[in-house]
C-alpha cells in the first residue's frame, strides 16, 4: 500500500482536553506535513516538519518526528468543538516528490 | 499563500459519459501537478502525476486510459474521467507546488456523482 498507517482511526473526547494522533510511514522522507480536512471539504495545511527536526509548534499544535522510528505525532491541546475534522499525515518521499498520504485520523470534539 | 483551483466543485452524470476537471494554480507556476481520488471516508489516494509538456506518471493500478490527464501549460492540469460508471463516484483533488515552495497546495476539491 502506498499509504502510512495513523492511529487511532477515530478519536472522541471532551472539548478541552488533548488530543494526540500518531503516524507511522514506511520511506525515508524529506518532510511530513500534517493537514485537517473537514467533512466533505478540502484540506487545510496545519504544519510541516522536516526531516531533520525533531519537534515544532504552531498555536495549539505540537508535532514531533522520530526519523528512526518513522513516526510522527501531532498533539492539540485544549481542543475546541472547531476542531473536529479528520486529519491526515502526508510525508514526501526522499526519492520522489510526490506527496503519499496517511490512513488518517477522524476527530470528534464532545462540547 | 498560493491558491489552486478546481472546476467544477460538483457534477453528476449519467454513466457512459466522460467528465473534465480542471485544476489551476492561480498565481504561481507549477510544472508538475498532482491528482488524488477519496472516497468517502477513507484517505487520498495518488492517482498521479502530472507533467507539463510531457505525459503523466500513473500510480500503480490506476489505468492511464480511464483517467486522461493533460498538462498543457505550467498553470492548467486536466484530468478527464472517460466513460464514467457508478465506481468512479468520488471526491477529486489536485495539488501543485512552485519550485520554491516544500508544501503543495490543494485544491477544494471536485465531487463527481455518476448515475
Amino acid at each position: 500500500s502506498q499509504q502510512g498507517e495513523e492511529d487511532p482511526q477515530a478519536l472522541s473526547i471532551q472539548e478541552g482536553e488533548n488530543a494526540t494522533m500518531n503516524c507511522s510511514y514506511k520511506t525515508s522522507i524529506n518532510n511530513l506535513q500534517w493537514y485537517r480536512q473537514n467533512s466533505g471539504r478540502g484540506l487545510v495545511h496545519l504544519i510541516l516538519i522536516r526531516s531533520n527536526e525533531r519537534e515544532k509548534h504552531s498555536g495549539r499544535l505540537r508535532v514531533t518526528l522520530d526519523t528512526s522510528k518513522k513516526s510522527s505525532s501531532l498533539l492539540i491541546t485544549a481542543s475546541r468543538a472547531a476542531d473536529t475534522a479528520s486529519y491526515f499525515c502526508a510525508t514526501d518521499a526522499s526519492s520522489a516528490s510526490k506527496i503519499i498520504f496517511g490512513s488518517g485520523t477522524r476527530l470528534s470534539i464532545r462540547p | 499563500g498560493a491558491v489552486v483551483s478546481q472546476h467544477p466543485s460538483r457534477v453528476i452524470c449519467k454513466s457512459g459519459t466522460s467528465v473534465k476537471i480542471e485544476c489551476r494554480s492561480l498565481d504561481f507556476q507549477a510544472t508538475t501537478m498532482f491528482w488524488y481520488r477519496q472516497f468517502p471516508k477513507q484517505s487520498l489516494m495518488l492517482m498521479a502525476t502530472s507533467n507539463e509538456g510531457s505525459k503523466a506518471t500513473y500510480e500503480q493500478g490506476v489505468e492511464k486510459d480511464k483517467f486522461l490527464i493533460n498538462h498543457a501549460s505550467l498553470t492548467l492540469s486536466t484530468l478527464t474521467v472517460t466513460s464514467a460508471h457508478p465506481e468512479d463516484s468520488s471526491f477529486y483533488i489536485c495539488s501543485a507546488g512552485d519550485r520554491a515552495q516544500e508544501t503543495q497546495y490543494f485544491g477544494p476539491g471536485t465531487r463527481l456523482l455518476v448515475l
